[in-house]
């Protein structure tokens, strides 16, 4: 069975940092693309960034350029997401889901939740 | 970037009708297309990739169509459990986005 189990969320003062992860198992991590995706309070579904197999390749959306970075241990089955200069606007679920094929996801993980406020 | 335009915003429905959910993208994303059924406390469910083909597991009253710039969801005869919020996404194109959302509420 797949599973993705978030964790690191919390509450961060704006500025702050916070390194979230992911727990894959019940399938081959290593051959599969990875994503992070967020939903703020009330919005809708937002893709932060994904990295490649092997993490050569990664993308992020502008709104997380340059602040966050996205990386993987194959070795351990896990994704993560180091976050950075965080902002208000940050706030949100994060979510870990993996492709089914290129990149429409066919799981994802519950999320953990992210809150920055002073 | 490419913005995807879901309409309309919320759909009421009574259940065994049909209900018609649209999704249109700013420029052509070939038929890279998915769509989620989302609950609340829930993670997003894959419903359609590839802009027509169920994922595993999906009804079949769960349709889709289209390709380019246009595309539809098709939900026949309602379900009680069919009552939820669905988002299309494209992946043709970086960035990744997806649609502002259909709620699909009880009438």
């Amino acid at each position: 069975e797949v599973q993705l189990v978030e964790s690191g969320g919390g509450l961060v003062q704006p500025g702050g940092s916070l390194r979230l992860s992911c727990a894959a198992s019940g399938f081959t991590f290593s051959v599969y693309a990875m994503t992070w995706v967020r939903q703020a309070p009330g919005k809708g579904l937002e893709w932060v960034s994904t990295i490649s197999t092997g993490g050569g390749s990664t993308y992020y959306a502008d709104s997380v350029k340059g602040r966050f970075t996205i990386s993987r241990d194959n070795s351990r089955n896990t994704l993560f997401l180091q976050m950075h200069s965080l902002r208000a606007e940050d706030t949100a679920v994060y979510s870990c889901a993996k492709p089914l094929r290129s990149n429409a996801f066919d799981f994802w993980g519950q999320g953990t939740m992210v809150t920055v406020s002073s | 970037e490419v913005v995807m335009t879901q309409s309309p915003a919320a759909l009421s429905v009574f259940p065994g009708e049909s209900a018609t959910l649209s999704c249109r993208a700013s420029q052509r994303v070939s038929s890279n297309l998915a769509w989620y059924q989302h609950k609340p406390g829930q993670a997003p469910r894959l419903l359609i990739y590839g802009a027509y083909i169920r994922a595993a597991g999906i009804p079949a009253r769960f349709s889709g169509s289209g390709s380019g710039t246009e595309f539809t969801l098709t939900i026949s005869s309602l379900q009680s459990e069919d009552f939820a919020l669905y988002y299309c996404q494209q992946y043709n194109n970086w960035p990744l986005t997806f649609g502002g959302g259909t709620k699909v509420e009880i009438k």
